[in-house]
């Protein structure tokens, strides 16, 4: 069975801080893997996500994520935070073996940017 | 529409009563998926319909918990008989291609 571990649970920085949130995953093939955001009262949205190619992924708002196959990561990054990143990020995991294949998320990551 | 909605948006039941909650998907989505979120928790995968066909409800708890998508396109997702373990954010989701999911708003179901 497929699962996702995020190491941190709640991060606090200061605007201009760099961010690094960890994610792992755990699954027996080919993945793809998503970071979704949730900003505070708003929809689950995805920010980024990787299927093949490339291992370093750009998203929206100047985030990113580097798919690391021999360590199993797919942490998200970004140089300089904004007050206005202050969300619940999650990383995601689903299966690529073809067809349908079910997405499996991890416990999200609070982050608090103080201006 | 514009989005995914979710009616309603807060649901307060007591134990024992039937709740049944709605999803309308974008129009178009072939695909469509319920997921429950309890406090501090990630979304956790429920059920799947490709149109009208639920392929996968691995994810429901247990034989109280039925969805339905009989035109393929609202989505019912019904528990009945509730207890309190089942208080959580119940979240649609519908998509074009297996890529993207767009998430409706949620339903925050309280049981008492």
């Amino acid at each position: 069975a497929q699962s996702v571990s995020q190491h941190n649970h709640h991060v606090i920085l200061s605007e201009a801080a760099s961010l690094e949130l960890g994610c792992n995953y755990s699954y027996g093939g080919t993945v793809n893997l998503f970071w979704y955001v949730q900003y505070p009262g708003q929809h689950l949205q995805l920010l980024l996500k990787y299927f093949s190619g490339d291992p370093l992924v750009k998203g929206i708002k100047g985030f990113e994520a580097e798919f690391i196959k021999s360590k199993f990561s797919f942490n998200l990054r970004k140089p300089s935070v904004q007050w206005s990143d202050t969300a619940e990020y999650f990383c995601a995991v689903k299966g690529n073996s073809g067809g349908y294949q079910k997405v499996t998320f991890g416990i999200g990551t609070k982050l608090q940017v103080i201006p | 529409g514009a989005g995914v909605s979710q009616s309603p948006r807060y649901k307060v039941a007591k134990r024992g009563q039937d709740v049944a909650l709605r999803c309308d998907p974008i129009s178009g989505h072939v695909s469509l998926f319920w997921y429950q979120q309890a406090l501090g928790q990630g979304p956790e995968f429920l059920t799947y319909f490709q149109n009208e066909a639920q392929l996968d409800k691995s994810g429901l708890p247990s034989d109280r918990f039925f969805a339905e998508r009989p035109e393929g396109s609202v989505s019912t997702l019904k528990i009945q008989r509730t207890q309190q373990e089942d208080s959580a954010v119940y979240l649609c989701a519908s998509s074009l291609t297996p890529d993207t999911q767009y998430f409706g708003p949620g339903t925050r179901l309280t049981v008492l």
